[in-house]
């Protein structure tokens, strides 16, 4: 299974600021999604990280508000940007198992718990 | 589009009795279902999955699932409950003859097991 850590796993920021996360996998994978989790909700994705390419962001998201990064196959970062309240959820990062678009199961870094004030 | 159902927002057993928490899904093709588990302040972990095959599908910890497809339901199950157990449960499904491996959760269904 593949290792993910997320950093920061928690922080709480001011109203109007950004925050970046950091998703670092120990392996090369192909495709690398973010998602977020409202307090007491579902996961919604935001947006599919290529490596070499644009982000593919989700029917209501977009990039001014949540730009990605993906430098390199194990490597990949999401912004939250100009922070407000609503924002604050739980971020997570995920690989599928194996690579390309196999029907596999996703493995999940353990989340950023994210609160604005 | 695909999306997944999940009835209960909590489950309650008791340790030691069968437990049951429902999925049903829509997709517009063949369905490939997995069930989640979250525990606090964890990430999610992977505990089955149904591509082919068998409708019984057996994963970690000791649960399984039935996949019904005349009720596109997944139900997962467990015949002894664990207080351990308690966490919160998210099914999920993928669309076979998507494009990418985008996953559909569905709200998710705490169950607490008490002793």
């Amino acid at each position: 299974s593949a290792v993910i850590s997320q950093k920061p796993s928690r922080d709480i920021c001011q109203r109007g600021t950004s925050l970046t996360i950091q998703c670092q996998v120990d392996s090369q994978v192909t495709m690398m999604f973010w998602y977020r989790q409202q307090p007491g909700q579902s996961l919604t994705l935001i947006a599919t990280a290529n490596q070499g390419s644009e982000a593919t962001y989700e029917s209501g998201f977009v990039i001014d508000k949540f730009p990605i990064s993906r430098p390199n196959l194990t490597f990949s970062t999401l912004t939250v940007s100009n922070m407000s309240p609503e924002d604050s959820s739980i971020y997570l990062c995920s690989v599928p198992k194996g690579l390309g678009i196999t029907p596999t199961e996703a493995f999940f870094g353990q989340g950023t718990r994210l609160t604005v004030v | 589009a695909q999306s997944v159902a999940q009835p209960e927002d909590q489950v309650n057993v008791a340790e030691g009795n069968p437990l049951t928490v429902k999925c049903t899904y829509s997709v517009s093709g063949n369905p490939y279902l997995f069930w989640y588990v979250q525990y606090p302040n964890r990430g999610l972990q992977f505990l089955l999955k149904y591509i082919t095959g068998d409708n019984l599908v057996k994963g970690s910890y000791g649960f399984e699932a039935e996949f019904n497809k005349s009720q596109t339901s997944f139900h997962l199950k467990k015949p002894s409950a664990l207080v351990s157990d308690s966490a919160l449960y998210f099914c999920a499904v993928r669309d076979a003859t998507g494009t990418a491996s985008k996953l559909t959760f569905g709200t998710g269904t705490r169950l607490q097991v008490t002793l």
